[in-house]
């Protein structure tokens, strides 16, 4: 069964560098999203995409944040200078479009932890 | 504006005992609700959703939840519960036009011996 995979499982990183998240969605899939869970809270919405753009976005996802779709397969998700409150982990979901287009389908997930 | 709220942080039960999962939710329109679980390091999986069609809906695992418009709630339950069902678990509600969701804070479920 085709799942969505993201890479790495976990990203250690100093405060103030950049760190990019990659995720794999499910191939045949159209709409992006990405969401975080710091630890001992909700799991939250960052951002959706769709047709190589962003199509909305939560407060949450500042100018600090910026998401690509750089070839046919992944999905990035770049923080440009990281802070303490960065730490969390994100996940990447991936849906089709149709009657099946409310079912998403999220990835392992990969655990940030900023020192 | 979209949410769920779950009632219980923490529910635990004996194996082969019944589970049931609190969700309410508030929506300004026919909701899309749904159940996913998490297991221990890993990701989210879907038990079941509802679209407005069946109140009551089947999922993965022996898991269902009726959803209640009176009531405003959406339930999770299992007939028997088994050690394996030992997770936290997400009453979710479709936000935006984009398919964006709103979680709930989670109810982790304990299976006793």
């Amino acid at each position: 069964e085709p799942e969505v995979t993201q890479t790495p499982s976990h990203q250690v990183t100093q405060m103030g560098q950049e760190v990019i998240l990659r995720c794999v969605p499910i191939s045949n899939h159209l709409y992006f999203y990405w969401y975080r869970q710091i630890l001992g809270q909700k799991v939250e919405f960052l951002v959706s995409f769709y047709n190589n753009e962003i199509s909305e976005k939560s407060e949450i996802f500042d100018d600090q944040f910026s998401v690509e779709r750089p070839d046919g397969s992944n999905f990035t998700l770049k923080i440009r200078s990281t802070k303490l409150e960065d730490s969390a982990m994100y996940f990447c979901a991936s849906r089709p479009r149709g009657l099946a287009g409310d079912t998403q389908y999220f990835g392992p997930g990969t655990r940030l932890t900023v020192l | 504006a979209q949410s769920v709220t779950q009632l219980d942080s923490h529910v635990s039960v004996s194996e082969g005992t019944p589970v049931l999962l609190r969700c309410n939710y508030s929506s300004s329109y026919s909701p899309s609700l749904f159940w996913y679980v998490q297991h221990p390091n890993k990701g989210l999986q879907l038990l079941l959703k509802y679209t407005s069609a069946a109140t009551l809906v089947k999922g993965i695992n022996g898991f269902e939840a009726e959803f209640k418009k009176s009531e405003t709630s959406f339930h999770l339950t299992k007939p028997s519960a088994h050690m394996s069902d030992a997770a936290e678990y997400f009453c979710v509600v479709r936000g935006g036009s984009q398919g964006n969701l709103i979680f709930g804070k989670g109810t982790k479920l304990s299976v006793k011996p």
